[in-house]
């Protein structure tokens, strides 16, 4: 399984962009990278998922470097309401796999 | 709305009691995990089942066990509960498509308090 680490918490204001990133050195070559958001008490939000270079959609950007031992979530122009915990979630398709979570990023957005 | 969709919502019950969570998966999806996350803590995975087989076992105490019927709807069965039971129980699903990653969707969660 691959171990991901992330920062525990992160500040930012309105307006600026957020890059959290994950480490996962020991990602398998069949293993995705998927990034989640998680509100209180409330069931977490898929966000983006790649596998490898770039993936863009119309709320983030998921940079994922050659290697594929890290990725980069990218969140443009922040608001309060992305106050949230980020999970950054390595695993392979189908089933046998864990997937489990590590300990998530605490994002918090000030005006 | 993710598509998954978990009863009840919210469940008291007093310690040494027994609960069962209900989980109807996305339409067409084959698997089903289950997650607990106590106050203030990460997402802790019990357990995954595909297509009604256990896939893969987490920290999951021998109090709690799981069964996914032929309809694909889970079950997660808490008995002789504790105090310490006391957490979010998500259930989530993937599968519906094939080459889709490791993609789940969560359901919003049943709130369990033990007291």
């Amino acid at each position: 399984l691959a171990k991901t680490t992330q920062p525990i918490s992160m500040d930012s204001y309105e307006g600026q962009e957020v890059n959290i990133t994950c480490s996962h050195n020991n990602i398998a070559t069949n293993d995705y990278i998927t990034w989640y958001q998680q509100f209180p008490s409330q069931g977490p939000r898929f966000i983006i998922q790649g596998y490898k270079t770039k993936v863009t959609n119309e709320v983030a950007s998921l940079f994922i470097p050659a290697d594929r031992k890290s990725s980069t979530l990218s969140l443009p122009r922040v608001s309060l309401s992305d106050t949230a915990v980020y999970y950054c979630l390595v695993g392979g398709a189908g089933g046998g796999n864990k997937l489990t979570f590590g300990t998530g990023t605490q994002l918090k957005v000030e005006l | 709305d993710s598509g998954v969709t978990q009863t009840p919502k919210h469940l008291i019950t007093a310690t040494g009691q027994r609960v069962t969570l209900r989980c109807s998966p996305r339409s067409g999806d084959l698997s089903v995990y289950w997650y607990q996350q106590s106050l203030d803590q990460g997402l802790q995975f019990l357990i995954q089942y595909y297509n009604g087989e256990e896939r893969a076992k987490g920290n999951i105490l021998e109090r709690f066990s799981a069964q996914q019927f032929p309809d694909l709807h889970s079950e997660l069965n808490l008995s002789s509960l504790e105090l310490g039971d006391s957490a979010l129980y998500f259930c989530a699903s993937s599968g519906r498509q094939s080459g889709s990653g490791n993609t789940i969707y969560f359901g919003e969660g049943s709130w369990l308090t033990v007291v």
